[in-house]
């Protein structure tokens, strides 16, 4: 089983439409975890991070975890044609001392249509 | 400044060839990080140092690629011999320690022809 697990997509919805990305792991040990957005081409950027515990809010992107059943989301309220990019979920091995280096997922491809 | 710089952007060898590339991390960050990433996956790790010591290596990276880090602040990533297989986008991160964020530079695609 790998360590990280996405649907890759691609993801296709219209301007406006709430958007839920999901990331299943295996490794119960991990606590954080990061979301990266990759657009085309492009080095991945920082979107957010999560902690286990609960729900994290930054304007229109909600991250949350549930860990009884070891999946993470990702929201995007509103979603804009502008949010077209590969999402990627990588568990923070820093906080939890699972090795130095970062797990990624092979990432969602989203398509938000005007 | 302007984040995490990697140079060349986009580099074409024929196979064989030798191809270095180069990591600007940001100021003061102490770990970088080489992730190689092939179309439609995500990164995949390579290496990282904690200031000049490599202290990683993932076994992805054969004998054939090389990186160092010798004043502890660029990087630099070789690989000699390069195979058709190596072709992909390398990326560099940095972070300014073990319990904070990594911000990634925009990568160099290298194709082997």
């Amino acid at each position: 089983q790998k360590e990280v697990e996405q649907d890759p997509g691609p993801l296709s919805v219209p301007e406006g439409a709430i958007v839920s990305l999901n990331c299943t792991y295996s490794n119960s040990a991990f606590q954080y975890f990061m979301w990266y957005r990759q657009y085309s081409r492009k080095g991945p950027e920082l979107l957010m991070y999560t902690y286990s515990s609960g729900n994290k809010e930054d304007g229109r992107f909600t991250a949350q975890v549930d860990k009884s059943s070891k999946y993470i989301s990702l929201f995007i309220r509103d979603s804009q044609p502008s949010d077209s990019a590969t999402y990627l979920c990588a568990p923070d091995p820093h906080r939890d001392n699972y090795g130095q280096n970062f797990v990624f997922g092979p990432g969602t491809r989203l398509s938000v249509l005007p | 400044d302007t984040g995490v710089s990697q140079d060349p952007r986009h580099k074409i060898t024929k196979r064989g060839q030798n191809v270095t590339f180069r990591c600007d991390p940001i100021s003061e960050h102490n770990r970088l990080y080489w992730y190689r990433q092939t179309l439609g996956q995500g990164p995949e790790f390579l290496t990282y140092f904690q200031n000049e010591a490599q202290l990683e290596k993932s076994r992805l990276l054969s004998d054939r690629f090389s990186a160092e880090r010798p004043k502890g602040s660029f990087s630099t990533l070789e690989i000699q011999r390069t195979e058709q297989g190596d072709s992909a986008m390398y990326l560099c991160a940095s972070s300014l320690d073990m319990n904070t964020e990594a911000f990634f530079g925009q990568g160099t695609r290298l194709t082997v022809v």
